[in-house]
């Protein structure tokens, strides 16, 4: 089965400042790549998706994240943090047996 | 509007009081699951549903149980609540395997079992 692993627990940026969230999977084949985020006392919301083609993906909110097959890799990024951004992400890992992995989450905070 | 709703959002009970979380989608979508939240873990599923009476364990199934009887309706239930059951519970739709489409997550329901 496919995991996920996001090795930050929480990270605290400046607004304004540049952001990069880790995630890295485990899976035997090419797999079905999420970020989600969950602002406070809220459901989870898609922020991007990956299944194939162009490594660099485009999500809502400014937010991108590029797929590194060589280092089993999907980081979060987003060039300029605004307080809004301010909430738990994850990142998960699909397949097509219908099974699906979460990883633990990273905890953003923005200092003003 | 296209929504996930479930009810409650807040639930305090005892040991063993039998309880229904209710969720409901209206984009009539084939997939349904059900999640748990808990600090450091990420959301676990406990069951998910590829259809009408079609369903399956996820990875946390023991103490639950689910039904679906209408395509739009999603009920997960706790026959037996104990303590090790309180958690952020989240329902999720999707058009197709949750592996490989957008889910759509309803707000959370925060269950505390004394």
């Amino acid at each position: 089965a496919q995991s996920v692993t996001q090795p930050d627990i929480h990270i605290t940026v400046s607004e304004g400042a540049s952001l990069e969230l880790r995630c890295n999977y485990s899976y035997g084949a090419t797999p079905y790549l999420f970020w989600y985020v969950q602002s406070p006392g809220q459901g989870l919301q898609l922020l991007l998706k990956y299944f194939s083609g162009d490594t660099l993906v485009q999500g809502i909110k400014g937010f991108e994240a590029e797929f590194k097959r060589s280092q089993s890799s999907f980081n979060l990024r987003k060039p300029s943090v605004h307080w809004s951004d301010a909430a738990e992400y994850f990142c998960a890992v699909g397949a097509v047996n219908n099974d699906m992995r979460f990883g633990a989450g990273t905890r953003l905070t923005v200092k003003p | 509007e296209a929504q996930v709703t479930q009810n409650p959002r807040y639930l305090i009970t005892v040991t063993g009081k039998k309880l229904t979380v209710t969720c409901s989608q209206n984009m009539n979508h084939e997939y349904m699951s059900w999640y748990r939240q808990d600090p450091g873990l990420g959301l676990r599923q406990i069951y998910y549903s590829m259809n009408v009476e079609v369903t399956d364990k996820g990875d946390v199934p023991e103490g639950y149980k689910v039904s679906r009887k209408e395509k739009r309706n999603f009920p997960l239930i706790l026959e037996s609540p104990s303590p090790n059951q309180t958690s952020l519970y989240f329902c999720a739709s999707s058009f197709g395997p949750r592996g490989s489409e957008t889910q759509y997550f309803g707000p959370g329901t925060r269950l505390l079992v004394l």
